[in-house]
C-alpha cells in the first residue's frame, strides 16, 4: 500500500514571500501520478498542480511549482509570491487506481 | 464551482440511524469517488465507480454502501451510524476510470453530524 508523509502541519509565511510545502511517499510502483490539493476555509478541495511520474521536468502553475525527486520518493510545492489567498490546508496526494492523501499542511499567508 | 454537486450540504441525524448522501458528477466524467474527511483519520478515498461499476474499494466499513445510476449520479448508503462516523463526505468525479491520469473535481461536501 502507499504512503504519503506531509512532515510539516503547519507554517506560515509573510505575504509575497515564497514558502515551500514537503512531501514524500512510499511506493514499489513506477508509474503514477502526484497532486497537490489546496483546501480554504470553505473546505473546498482545488486542485493545484500534477505531476506525472514518467516526466522529469518538474510541473508549473503560474505561482506554484513542484520539486520532484523521483528516486528519493520527495515531491514538494513551492509557492512564490505568496497571497493571503493562498491561506488554506494543503494536501499532497499519491495516484494510482485512487487518491491516497497526506495529512495536510495548514499554510497561513501573514500581511 | 467544480460542477460537482453533493446534497445535502449538512445532515444532522441520529446514532444507529441510516442516511444517503447524493452526487451528481460533472456533464461527461464516468467515474464517481467518495471520499471521507474526519479529523482523527484524514482524507481517506472510500470507493469509486465507473460507468455503473464498482471499480475500486478503500476503507469503506461494512455499513456503507454505494452505488452509480444509469444517468451517472452516485449515492453512499450510511447504515447503523456511530459518532464516529461524523465527518465531511466528498464525493469527486472524473472522466475516465484511472485516477492519475484524469483530474478528479471534488464537490462541496456533504457534512455529517452523528448526534
Amino acid at each position: 500500500a502507499q504512503t504519503v508523509t506531509q512532515s510539516q502541519p503547519e507554517m506560515s509565511v509573510q505575504e509575497a514571500e515564497t514558502v515551500t510545502l514537503s512531501c514524500t511517499y512510499d511506493t514499489s510502483e513506477n508509474n503514477y501520478y502526484l497532486f497537490w490539493y489546496k483546501q480554504p476555509p470553505s473546505r473546498q478541495m482545488i486542485l493545484v498542480i500534477r505531476q506525472e511520474a514518467y516526466k522529469q521536468q518538474n510541473a508549473t502553475e503560474n505561482r506554484f511549482s513542484v520539486n520532484f525527486q523521483k528516486a528519493a520518493k520527495s515531491f514538494s510545492l513551492k509557492i512564490s509570491d505568496s497571497q493571503l489567498g493562498d491561506t488554506a490546508m494543503y494536501f499532497c496526494a499519491f495516484a494510482l487506481l485512487m487518491l491516497t492523501f497526506g495529512g495536510g499542511t495548514r499554510l497561513m499567508v501573514k500581511p | 464551482d467544480s460542477g460537482v454537486t453533493q446534497t445535502p450540504k449538512h445532515l444532522i441525524t441520529a446514532t444507529g440511524q441510516r442516511v444517503t448522501l447524493r452526487c451528481s458528477p460533472r456533464s461527461g466524467d464516468l467515474s464517481v469517488y467518495w471520499y471521507q474527511q474526519s479529523l482523527d483519520q484524514g482524507l481517506q478515498f472510500l470507493i469509486q465507480y465507473y460507468n455503473g461499476e464498482e471499480r475500486a474499494k478503500g476503507n469503506i466499513l461494512e455499513r456503507f454502501s454505494a452505488q452509480q445510476f444509469p444517468d451517472l449520479h452516485s449515492e453512499l448508503n450510511l447504515s447503523s451510524l456511530e459518532l464516529g462516523d461524523s465527518a465531511l463526505y466528498f464525493c469527486a468525479s472524473s472522466v475516465a476510470g484511472t485516477s492519475g491520469m484524469n483530474e478528479q473535481f471534488f464537490g462541496p461536501g456533504t457534512r455529517l453530524t452523528v448526534l
